[in-house]
């Protein structure tokens, strides 16, 4: 059984399009992620929600829009996609919030902006 | 403003080598410290955390050190295997209620 799972794994599309990305957990943890990693490399925090509630909102441009319906799903929506938004986008969770707690990941979607 | 660095050119070692992977930080005070693996086309594995009053985290051929002095975590992986090959992140927390900031990771060559 896949602990994080995100669909789809892999989303190519024009620029000025709206996508969806859809993220769930089934280890039963309160704390859910979005994070951005660039051609780089660089794992870049996004968002983090904890039960449902939005704790951290880094620096994101408010095209993007997370939803947690219930505590085991996290969705990220993108408006408007530019070139820039191409990267691999990681779901992860962890127990509680914190500094101190493991992050269980995805296995990361790949946005390709045409 | 805070600065990870983690050696970004690969480390290339022969197996059954101990390999040594180096996480620095500045203007940063972490509390805790965690280690990831991240193989190609595949999300990080949580592997060690180490908390500031511990000097050394161990975990079976893994070992883990940090030192606030240096602002330096060192990672260790003792009897290297190919398997072992992959990216290795470093991702220091200040406190407790705060998020985790990884650095960029050192990729790692074990060569039978």
């Amino acid at each position: 059984d896949t602990a994080v799972s995100q669909t789809p794994k892999y989303l190519v599309t024009q620029m000025g399009n709206d996508k969806s990305i859809k993220c769930e957990q089934n280890l039963g943890h309160d704390t859910m992620y979005w994070y951005k990693q660039d051609s780089k490399k660089f794992l870049k925090i996004m968002f983090s929600y904890n039960n449902k509630e939005l704790i951290i909102n880094e620096t994101v441009p408010n095209r993007f829009s997370p939803k947690s319906p219930d505590k085991a799903h996290l969705n990220l929506h993108i408006n408007s996609l530019e070139l820039g938004d191409s990267a691999v986008y990681f779901c992860a969770s962890s127990p509680r919030i914190g500094g101190n707690q493991p992050q269980h990941f995805g296995d990361g979607t790949r946005l390709s902006i045409l | 403003s805070q600065k990870i660095e983690q050696n970004s050119e690969a480390l290339n070692i022969q197996e059954g080598k101990t390999a040594t992977l180096t996480c620095n930080y500045t203007n940063y005070s972490p509390a805790y410290l965690q280690w990831y693996r991240q193989d190609p086309g595949r999300g990080p594995v949580f592997l060690l955390l180490i908390r500031e009053n511990e000097k050394e985290k161990r975990k079976e051929r893994l070992k883990v050190t940090f030192d606030t002095t240096l602002k330096q975590s060192l990672f260790h992986i003792t009897a290297s295997q190919p398997a072992d090959s992959a990216t290795y992140l470093c991702a220091p927390s200040p406190y407790a209620g705060n998020m985790l900031t990884f650095g960029g990771g050192t990729r790692l060559m074990v060569k039978p």
